[in-house]
């Protein structure tokens, strides 16, 4: 059963940078084809793609937020990290991470989503 | 790069059918055979409910089926059912390895 879980902070200030840890289980990221990517909600707003790291290390980034983004994968601690710089109060919104399933271009498995505000 | 359109809202009545449309272009939609689409209940994370344009994962009800023309993609819904009412989002590669989604569309079940 795969399962995942975002954590960091609820709330950042304006400026700063946000660190969001994905944190899974029934997977190994060293499984070729394999990705997870960060998708964000603002609250009562649609769904945005962030970011998604491959099993090789290969990453991309939402071409409007590509300069503000990094994702990393931690294989052994089963875990992916994304930071976004220069946070800003549009930035408000749930974080997801989620599961892509190889060889498929789509995310099948969910965090629970948590909720980053950015606010002085 | 700008989202999806989709319809703001549909509506219809239990039993009934409803199709949601997902309009982009030649270079998302219309490029690839990779639109997905996703349910979202308030509150809750999105559930994928088609891959690859007309595939349903294990689990999802036939009522769901997905199609795609030209560079418009669709999800019907058929037999509607209360538990139906939700948030849909469409999603596709987009070239370049990139992905995009929808603007998302509430289904109200009358």
């Amino acid at each position: 059963q795969i399962t995942l879980k975002e954590s960091g902070p609820s709330l950042v200030k304006p400026t700063q940078t946000l660190t969001l840890t994905c944190t899974f289980s029934g997977f190994s990221l060293s499984t070729t084809g394999l990705g997870v990517g960060w998708i964000r909600q603002p609250p009562g707003k649609a769904l945005e793609w962030l970011a998604v790291i491959y099993w090789n290390g290969d990453n991309y980034y939402s071409p409007s937020l590509k300069s503000r983004l990094t994702i990393t994968k931690d294989t052994s601690k089963n875990q992916v990290v994304l930071t976004m710089t220069n946070m800003d109060s549009v930035d408000t919104a749930t974080y997801y991470c989620a599961h892509r399933p190889p060889p498929y271009l789509t995310f099948d498995s969910w965090g629970q989503g948590t909720l980053v505000t950015v606010s002085s | 790069q700008s989202a999806l359109t989709q319809p703001r809202s549909v509506s219809g009545s239990p039993g009934q059918s409803v199709t949601i449309s997902c309009t982009g272009t030649n270079s998302d939609v219309g490029g690839y055979h990779y639109v997905s689409w996703y349910q979202q209940h308030p509150g809750r994370a999105p559930k994928l409910l088609i891959y690859d344009v007309d595939k349903r994962p294990s689990g999802v009800p036939t009522r769901f089926s997905g199609s795609k023309s030209g560079n418009t993609a669709s999800l019907t819904i058929s037999g509607l059912q209360a538990d139906d009412e939700a948030d849909y989002y469409c999603f596709s590669y987009a070239g370049f390895y990139t992905l995009l989604f929808g603007g998302g569309t509430k289904l109200t079940v009358l």
